[in-house]
């Protein structure tokens, strides 16, 4: 079993609607980021987050230490916004590196 | 505004040749780590440096690969011989502090 789980791997979805990507971990972490990569395979940082909720825009991320959980919501969808979304987190214990979710691959159709 | 800087951004080799990528962290960065994605899949770490030196490179295949950070500035990960499963997109990431990372457009590598 992976340390960071996603779902749904794939989503596709109606411009404007809401969007939630979930991600589940297994381990200890310090902080949680939410990845945004492009088609053309350049990942920007979205959110950097240990514990509550931060807002950017249409972007909201929220975690949950006790539940071991993070959400990633997108509202008033957009074409512009799909993507790849990754979760990856920060381990407590051993060396300094993010560890990686699979990802999830959202498509807004227009 | 301060990016990290990948080149090339796309390569295509045939399978025994000896293939480069370089990596330019931003300025100040000590910390650089380089990940290689396989399609479909999260990234994962390949090498990280703290300077010049190697902190974790367990992940590296080190029959192939080699990984140098000479100055302790940028960087270039190499592999040969080049095998088809070498196919994927490698990144390069650099940190001024734990833990923030900040990513580069990655280079797309393609084994022939």
């Amino acid at each position: 079993k992976n340390e960071v789980e996603q779902s749904p791997q794939n989503l596709t979805a109606q411009e404007g609607e809401f969007i939630t990507i979930n991600c589940s971990y297994s381990v200890g972490i310090s902080a949680l980021h939410w990845l945004q990569q492009h088609p053309g395979g350049g990942i920007v940082s979205l959110f950097m987050l240990s514990s509550g909720k931060k807002k950017h825009g249409r972007l909201i991320a929220t975690i949950n230490i006790q539940e071991k959980h993070s959400s990633l919501h997108i509202t008033a969808s957009h074409p512009r916004d799909s993507a790849v979304y990754i979760c990856a987190v920060h381990l407590i214990q051993g060396a300094q590196k993010l560890v990686f979710g699979q990802g999830t691959r959202l498509t807004i159709n227009p | 505004e301060a990016e990290v800087a990948q080149s090339p951004r796309y390569k295509i080799t045939e399978k025994s040749q000896a293939v480069a990528f370089w990596c330019d962290p931003i300025s100040g960065h000590a910390t650089l780590y380089w990940y290689r994605q396989i399609l479909g899949q999260g990234p994962e770490l390949l090498v990280q440096f703290q300077d010049e030196s190697v902190v974790d490179d367990s992940q590296l295949p080190k029959d192939r690969f080699s990984a140098e950070r000479l100055k302790g500035v940028d960087s270039t990960l190499k592999i040969q011989p080049a095998e088809l499963g070498d196919s994927a997109m490698y990144l390069c990431a650099s940190s001024p502090d734990w833990p923030e990372a900040f990513f580069g457009q990655g280079t797309r590598l393609t084994v022939v």
